[in-house]
């Protein structure tokens, strides 16, 4: 069965930093492309970014292009995202997928969520 | 900026047949963007319904159907069941490793 398990959203101030992780079972990580997709409260699902199996192909939306990084280490079968200089609007549940395949990012089965509050 | 559109609301009957659609704001929708549908209810995470315009997700009921309906990608829900009360939202690869979620359409069953 897969499992993923995203940590590391919490309450930061405006302009702070986070690294969220997803935590992969169930499954060959290494084999599959990721992704992060996130949901304001109260709002409809936004896809954020994704990385294919290799790690060597990245790719961001423009919110949030130049500001977050994806990233994995397939030795511990985990998915990262680096999110810096953190505006209000960043205020979201981040969703971990899998994707469909090695290259097919495209979102697949689904983690929980860590939940990212930015205020002050 | 690609912008993918869903119906706001959407309401069916118990038993009933109901279409939910989604487009482009400039242009049409095809099998080469890979339309796929999630379904939510409030307070859970995402579920694949469908990918790639009509292939199921495994355990998702044949009351489930993907298409292209002229310009959109359709699912379509065959005999909705108080179950099906959810939100339902499709995505679009619009090239570049790029994908773009429509806006959710909110199901009601009544």
């Amino acid at each position: 069965e897969v499992q993923l398990l995203e940590s590391g959203g919490g309450l930061v101030q405006p302009g702070g930093s986070l690294r969220l992780s997803c935590a992969a079972s169930g499954f060959t990580f290494s084999s599959f492309g990721m992704s992060w997709v996130r949901q304001a409260p109260g709002k409809g699902l936004e896809w954020v970014s994704a990385i294919r199996a290799g790690g060597s192909s990245t790719h961001y939306a423009d919110s949030v292009k130049g500001r977050f990084t994806i990233s994995r280490d397939s030795s511990k079968n985990t998915l990262y995202l680096q999110v810096n200089s953190l505006r209000g609007e960043d205020t979201a549940v981040y969703y971990c997928a899998r994707g469909m395949t090695t290259s097919d990012t495209r979102p697949d089965s689904w983690g929980q969520g860590t939940l990212v509050i930015v205020s002050s | 900026q690609t912008v993918v559109t869903q119906e706001p609301s959407f309401s069916v009957s118990p038993g009933g047949t109901v279409t939910l659609t989604c487009g482009l704001s400039s242009g049409s929708v095809s099998t080469d963007y890979y339309p796929s549908w999630y379904q939510q209810t409030p307070g859970q995470a995402p579920r694949t319904l469908m990918s790639s315009t009509s292939i199921r997700s495994s355990g998702v009921p044949d009351r489930f159907s993907g298409s292209i309906l002229g310009n959109r990608a359709a699912l379509t829900i065959t005999g909705a069941q108080a179950d099906d009360e959810s939100d339902y939202y499709c995505i679009l690869y619009v090239g570049s490793g790029i994908w773009v979620f429509g806006g959710g359409t909110k199901l009601t069953v009544l």
